[in-house]
């Protein structure tokens, strides 16, 4: 099975720190996702990658940035914590290749800015 | 503008009824729907999927019914179990781009 490992399941960090999130899967999928979730606004996407060094804004894509340096690993960088952006971040991976390719998530950071 | 809209926001069922959620897109050319299913503590799983050129989907007690002239599908849970409680999202997807998820249903099914 596909593996999406996120590094932290918690995180508290402060306002105005530069935070990492990191997200490594294991399958060689080309395509990469971050997510926020939060109550009553369900999953909201941040940015998304569709191969090394590439790179594409989402939805709500203020406030953060991304890294893919290598295909199996895609970080979501908060240059400036605030305390709006405390919430559940979820990475995800997929292939486009087959008929009915779907996305595996990671478990999730919880991120609260303090 | 919201592309796939999903309802009830929230449900609790009672443990034996059936729950169903709902959801309704607009961009036709959708071809791909699947639904996931995301438990405390965990990232969403996929749970079912169904592609338009079929009325219903069934895996074991989990349905998909889909109404492609309404631009509906919803899930249904027959026999619903405490176990089944969780945020259910649905979702849509037009070739090879992004999905599009609703905004989640969270079951709850008392036992």
């Amino acid at each position: 099975d596909v593996k999406v490992t996120q590094s932290s399941r918690y995180l508290v960090k402060r306002t105005g720190e530069k935070v990492f999130l990191e997200c490594v899967q294991d399958m060689d999928h080309e395509n990469m996702f971050w997510y926020r979730q939060d109550p009553g606004l369900g999953l909201r996407l941040i940015y998304f990658s569709y191969d090394v060094k590439m790179k594409e804004k989402g939805d709500i894509p203020e406030g953060y940035s991304v890294s893919r340096e290598k295909k199996e690993r895609f970080s979501l960088i908060l240059e400036s914590a605030s305390t709006n952006q405390t919430s559940m971040y979820l990475c995800a991976s997929t292939t486009p290749a087959g008929s009915l390719w779907s996305y595996t998530f990671g478990s999730g950071t919880r991120l609260t800015v303090v | 503008q919201q592309q796939v809209k999903q309802s009830p926001q929230s449900l609790i069922v009672q443990k034996g009824g059936i729950s169903i959620i709902n959801c309704a897109y607009e961009n036709t050319a959708f071809d791909y729907f699947p639904w996931y299913q995301q438990f405390p503590g965990k990232g969403p799983a996929l749970l079912i999927a169904i592609r338009p050129d079929v009325s219903e989907k069934k895996e074991g007690r989990f349905t998909i019914s889909f109404n492609k002239s309404a631009k509906q599908f919803s899930l249904h849970i027959m026999d619903s179990q405490p176990g089944d409680s969780a945020t259910y999202f649905c979702a849509a997807r037009r070739g090879s781009e992004k999905l599009v998820f609703g905004k989640g249903t969270k079951l709850t099914v008392n036992p």
